[in-house]
């Protein structure tokens, strides 16, 4: 499928469990980002990556690490999940072109629940 | 220390009138103001975008004002149509130094067209 794509779409887990959500563009978009979203607080940057094998981290890095060996995908790992990381995840990605940079693309979203 | 407030929760329009939704930013460095449209179970979608240096920009029913002294946009809607009900977050970025390509978020503003 073309476009940006999230799994899983939903999943429950344990504090304490590791928990990997997947994001795959077919663009070939430079620029990948993950997001999370509680009420309240709008849209936070987790991580954003420029490239492959190029990563840094945004406003909520805490307790997350994200990989990127390869253009299309991103992973997120939460390396032991916590109530407070019960959110809605999500990845974008966007072109490195300066007029285009800022308009990103977002997957459907991944619901957490952290039991 | 939220750098893009949208202190609006909620807005309720009738359909056919005008919808104005703002956004006030605190940083002076953002240069590329963005509003994004959020459907339940979705990723938000890219609107529409105004630089900094343009006061004013329009793609159809939907006008961005931007005023740089005030450090405030706003997102016209005319006219209004139920199909607009969705949350609207406004963003913010600044191409120069390490915050290029990363867009700071406001928190949402639920906006209802009512028929």
């Amino acid at each position: 499928d073309a476009g940006i794509t999230q799994s899983p779409r939903y999943k429950i887990t344990e504090t304490g469990r590791q928990v990997t959500l997947m994001c795959h563009q077919t663009w070939s978009h430079s620029y990948m980002f993950w997001y999370r979203q509680d009420l309240g607080h709008g849209l936070r940057l987790i991580y954003y990556s420029a490239a492959a094998d190029i990563t840094d981290k945004g406003e909520v890095p805490d307790g997350y690490v994200v990989s990127r060996s390869k253009t299309e995908n991103f992973p997120l790992t939460l390396e032991s999940a916590t109530r407070s990381q019960t959110s809605v995840y999500f990845c974008a990605s966007a072109e490195a072109l300066t007029s285009k940079l800022y308009e990103q693309y977002f997957g459907p979203g991944t619901r957490l629940t952290v039991t | 220390d939220q750098q893009v407030k949208q202190n609006s929760p909620s807005l309720s329009v009738q359909e056919g009138r005008i919808s104005i939704l703002n956004c006030d930013y605190t940083n002076s460095m953002f240069d590329y103001f963005l509003w994004y449209k959020k459907y339940p179970a979705e990723g938000p979608t890219f609107l529409i975008s105004i630089s900094s240096i343009k006061d004013k920009n329009e793609d159809g029913r939907f006008t961005v004002f931007l005023n740089k002294s005030a450090k405030h946009l706003s997102l016209h809607i005319v006219p209004s149509q139920p199909g607009d009900s969705a949350v609207y977050f406004c963003a913010a970025g600044n191409a120069g130094g390490t915050s290029y390509g990363k867009l700071t978020f406001g928190q949402g503003t639920i906006l209802t067209v009512h028929p």
